[in-house]
């Protein structure tokens, strides 16, 4: 059974920082990844992409990597904003478009 | 804008009686539907997955005569709670595959439930 977790937990920092958010899974056979925002009492919003053949991708100023052989990943936030406060989840489904496996997610709080 | 869209977004129903919460794909077929549940400060946890024209596939746990999955069309699904009670009180998101986009699950933006 596929078990994804989320280091730290919880990440508070002063604006502009870089910041690295990880994400590691036991199960490699893994068809994509996707890193999601939420956003209290909200639903999720997809940030990330990364397929199973890729190695990273880009979105502005958010940067996710993807290691399958050691099954890690990571979401690097350049230049962070309060804006950027929310709790982020990684996520990976077990086939194409199936089930989503969800790390506990990592609340992150950017200090103005 | 959003390409999944839940209604309602927040609901309050007395303990016993049914609420149906509603999920579509806004400009895409979704043959398959997820419904996940979120309590405070956890993540999701998936109930069930919803298959257009056959019956829902539960997750361990999840009692399925409960929770009544509908997967009427390629757009849409429903959640129905039945004789809800207020442990049922819940975050409630559903997600669905957009296939064009590289098999990007998008998400609802959940329903608030509270069983007074």
């Amino acid at each position: 059974k596929q078990e994804v977790t989320q280091i730290p937990a919880a990440l508070s920092v002063p604006e502009g920082e870089n910041l690295v958010l990880n994400c590691s899974f036991t199960d490699s056979a893994i068809y994509n990844l996707q890193w999601f925002r939420q956003d209290p009492g909200k639903g999720l919003t997809s940030l990330l992409l990364i397929q199973s053949s890729q190695r990273e991708q880009t979105s502005g100023r958010l940067n996710a990597s993807l290691d399958k052989s050691s099954g890690r990943s990571t979401l690097y936030i350049a230049a962070s904003q309060p804006g950027d406060s929310a709790t982020y989840l990684c996520a990976v489904p077990e086939t194409s478009g199936s089930r989503l496996t969800f790390g506990e997610g990592t609340q992150l709080t950017v200090n103005p | 804008g959003a390409v999944v869209s839940q209604h309602p977004s927040r609901v309050i129903c007395k303990s016993g009686t049914s609420v149906k919460i509603e999920c579509r794909s806004l400009d895409f077929q979704a043959t398959t539907m997820f419904w996940y549940r979120q309590f405070p400060k956890q993540s999701l946890m998936l109930m069930a997955t919803s298959n257009e024209g056959s019956k829902a596939t539960y997750e361990q746990g999840v009692e399925k005569d409960k929770f009544l999955i509908n997967h009427a069309s390629l757009t849409l699904s429903t959640l129905t709670v039945t004789s809800a009670h207020p442990e049922d009180s819940s975050f409630y998101i559903c997600s669905a595959t957009r296939r064009r986009s590289g098999n990007t699950i998008y998400f609802g933006e959940g329903s608030w439930l509270t069983v007074v």
